[in-house]
C-alpha cells in the first residue's frame, strides 16, 4: 500500500510559467514533508520542507502548500526555468512517532524553452 | 564542505557473486541511511543507523544483505549472493538527526547479469 502518491508520472511546462507538482498521502500521522529534486545519474537533492503546523512554506521560486484535511501537498515553481527539469520526489514522515521518511514514486518535470 | 561520498558509481556483477558498496557521510552527521531505488520508483529505506547502531533494519533482506557502520562514520552495504532482482541504484544519505532532511550521495548503480 503506497502511503505517498504522486499520480502524475510526468509534467511539461513552458519556461516562465508556473509548475505545480502534486502529492497525496494516506497516513494521517505524517507531520513533516519534504520535496527533493533529482537529476539523472545524481542523488536526490533536498529542495524544501514543511511541517504540519504550517500550510505554506516559501523559498525563492519554490513554495510548498499543505492541505492536511485533504492529505495533499503541492510544490509550486514560479517562474519555471529549463534547469528545473528533473524528477521531483515528495517524502513524508511521522516524526512524533519515530517513523522514517517515505518517498513517493516521483514526477518528471520538463520545462520547455 | 564535502557531501555524501559513495563508491563505486557503477557495478556490474554476475548473479550469485558478492558485492559491496561504501559510503562516507557528511562530517558530523550521526544518522546514516541506505536506500534502494528501482527504476521509476522513489527511494526505499533499507537500514538506518544512529551513530554505529542499526536502529531500523526492518526492510533489509537479512538473508543476503548486511551492513555495518564502523566507529559511527563510514558504512558498507554488502549483498551476498546477488540476485537479478537486486539490480537497482543504492543510495546512501546522512542527516544531522533523524528528524532532519537527509542529504544523498550520487548512488551506486548495480546491474546483476
Amino acid at each position: 500500500d503506497q502511503q505517498v502518491k504522486q499520480n502524475s508520472p510526468s509534467l511539461s511546462v513552458q519556461e516562465g510559467r508556473i509548475s505545480i507538482l502534486n502529492c497525496d498521502y494516506t497516513n494521517s500521522m505524517f507531520d513533516y514533508f519534504l520535496w527533493y529534486k533529482k537529476y539523472p545519474a545524481e542523488g536526490p537533492t533536498f529542495l524544501i520542507s514543511i511541517s504540519s503546523i504550517k500550510d505554506k512554506n516559501e523559498d525563492g521560486r519554490f513554495t510548498v502548500f499543505l492541505n492536511k484535511s485533504a492529505k495533499h501537498l503541492s510544490l509550486h515553481i514560479v517562474p519555471s526555468q529549463p534547469g528545473d527539469s528533473a524528477v521531483y520526489f515528495c517524502a513524508a514522515s511521522a516524526r512524533n512517532y519515530g517513523q522514517n521518511f517515505v518517498f513517493g514514486p516521483g514526477t518528471r518535470l520538463s520545462v520547455l524553452p | 564542505e564535502a557531501g555524501v561520498v559513495q563508491s563505486p558509481r557503477y557495478k556490474i556483477i554476475e548473479k550469485k557473486q558478492p558485492v559491496a558498496f561504501w559510503c562516507n557521510p557528511i562530517s558530523g552527521h550521526n544518522t546514516l541511511y541506505w536506500y534502494r531505488q528501482n527504476l521509476g520508483q522513489g527511494p526505499e529505506l533499507l537500514i538506518r543507523y544512529e551513530n554505529e547502531e542499526a536502529v531500523d533494519d526492518s526492510q533489509l533482506p537479512k538473508d543476503r544483505f548486511s551492513a555495518e557502520r564502523l566507529k559511527g562514520v563510514d558504512s558498507t552495504l554488502k549483498i551476498q549472493p546477488a540476485e537479478l532482482g537486486d539490480s537497482a541504484v543504492y543510495l546512501c544519505a546522512s542527516s544531522s538527526s533523524r528528524n532532519s532532511e537527509a542529504f544523498f550521495g550520487q548512488g551506486t548503480r548495480l546491474t546483476v547479469v
